[in-house]
């Protein structure tokens, strides 16, 4: 099962929006509605932002929002802030013999 | 609140064992999934394997199948990982994390044990 491919890196001023794509294929991201979206601080366990495409667990800000078209899920930081500085991973379930797939992460830089 | 504390981590040579735990509280630990995941220096996410409410039900990346084994204890709110044959390859951060079955996700994770394998 090979990881889903997102963009190595992505990068936004303050205020700004970005948008993080995360593309897998129909036996992972097209064919199930199971895709969640983790942010990660250095040396920091990963947490929870976005699950079953676009639903915010209680506690995440309504800045960030999750999207799917195809193959390609999105995840997009609205009003970016010096906080959200962080790596992003992307994860769906899938139908090969392995039931989660984690994406190639995206380190999200606030300029 | 939900709490997960990995620990057993550490130093060991290659082809050794070591045994991982993960200590939850804060919520009712018989009632969920959960999973090992892991990352190596530098890299991304990995998930390892994942062990049903009661055990029953066991899967494994390909990686490790045949080499690692997951098992819990319900009494004692604790999950286990059993790494035999470790390789340097193994070396990594290791997460448990508590799985929703109804939204396929992990919800909350541990803070991490590192395993480095190396001679």
């Amino acid at each position: 099962q090979s990881a889903l491919t997102q963009p190595a890196s992505v990068s936004g001023s303050p205020g700004q929006s970005i948008t993080i794509s995360c593309t897998g294929t129909s036996s992972d991201v097209g064919g199930y509605n199971y895709v969640s979206w983790y942010q990660q601080h250095p040396g920091k366990a990963p947490k929870l932002m976005i699950y079953e495409v676009s639903n915010r667990p209680s506690g995440v800000s309504n800045r960030f929002s999750g999207s799917k078209s195809g193959n390609t899920a999105s995840l997009t930081i609205s009003g970016l802030q010096a906080e959200d500085e962080a790596d992003y991973y992307c994860s769906s379930y899938t139908s090969s013999s392995t039931p989660w797939v984690f994406g190639t992460g995206t380190k999200v830089t606030v300029l | 609140q939900v709490q997960l504390v990995e620990s057993g981590g550490g130093l060991v040579k290659p082809g050794g064992s070591l045994r991982l735990s993960c200590a939850a509280s804060g919520f009712t630990f018989s009632d969920y999934y959960m999973s090992w995941i892991r990352q190596a220096p530098g890299k991304g996410l990995e998930w390892v394997s994942y062990i049903s409410s009661s055990g029953s039900t066991i899967y494994y990346a390909d990686s490790v199948k045949g080499r690692f084994t997951i098992s819990r204890d319900n009494a004692k709110n604790s999950l286990y990982l059993q790494m035999n044959s470790l390789r340097a390859e193994d070396t990594a951060v290791y997460y448990c994390a508590r799985d929703l079955t109804t939204t396929v996700t992990h919800d909350y994770w541990g803070q991490g044990t590192l395993v480095t394998v190396s001679s």
